[in-house]
């Protein structure tokens, strides 16, 4: 499979707790973002990198949210003492930019969060 | 905030064509409309996307009207398997914002 892949599926963690997700995207696409889905709504921009450098932040994304992708390819996304209200699936999606044209986006399955 | 207005839900009986509106009022020059879908618990599934010309591939057809402030995905022979949630999202080209912006999309179920 050649898709963009999420670890670990699912993710259960007590509030206050760090975790820590990864996304894998897919081969030679240098734009990867993040985006976080909660029930009932569609999902809603985090962050995005093009190759290793973080180029936009949603204000969604609190100082207890860090995103890497270090050497340009997998990325991580780290929520330090976790709140019940980060409880969301969280999405990556990869994409290929060349020249001027648009990028398409291609997700991945997604992480589910649940924080007790 | 999503530029684009969807009904919250459509119905479709299996085999029929499935037609799903969406109004981008606002849309600017430079924008394109995409299409996803969105199967329960699963990440978000391209579907296809157009800046002003009607395109079809393999999933569907998007037809842009000549004023590019609506469109209409459509799937020709649904199936089952095509109960989703729907979601039109205009986006810019480079230079514009990155992000898509997702609303609320239509759900759509298929009916046998």
């Amino acid at each position: 499979d050649t898709g963009v892949s999420q670890n670990p599926r699912h993710k259960i963690t007590k509030r206050g707790q760090n975790v820590t997700f990864r996304c894998d995207p897919i081969s030679e696409h240098n734009r990867l973002y993040w985006y976080r889905q909660t029930l009932g709504q569609g999902p809603e921009f985090l962050t995005y990198f093009q190759n290793e450098a973080q180029l936009e932040k949603s204000r969604l994304l609190s100082d207890r949210f860090s995103a890497e992708r270090p050497k340009g390819s997998f990325s991580t996304l780290e929520i330090q003492r976790t709140e019940q209200g980060d409880s969301a699936m969280y999405l990556c999606a990869s994409s290929l930019v060349t020249g001027r044209r648009t990028d398409t986006q291609y997700f991945g399955p997604g992480t589910r969060l649940t924080v007790l | 905030d999503a530029k684009t207005t969807q009904p919250p839900s459509m119905d479709c009986a299996e085999g029929r064509a499935a037609n799903l509106p969406c109004n981008h009022s606002t849309i600017s020059g430079n924008e394109y409309v995409y299409w996803y879908r969105q199967i329960h618990s699963q990440g978000p599934q391209y579907i296809i996307h157009g800046l002003k010309n009607n395109e079809t591939n393999e999933m569907a057809s998007l037809i842009i009207t000549e004023d590019r402030k609506s469109s209409t995905l459509i799937l020709p022979h649904a199936t089952l398997r095509d109960t989703a949630v729907y979601y039109c999202i205009v986006r810019a080209t480079q230079g514009g914002s990155e992000k898509l912006v997702f609303g609320k999309g239509t759900k759509l179920t298929v009916n046998p």
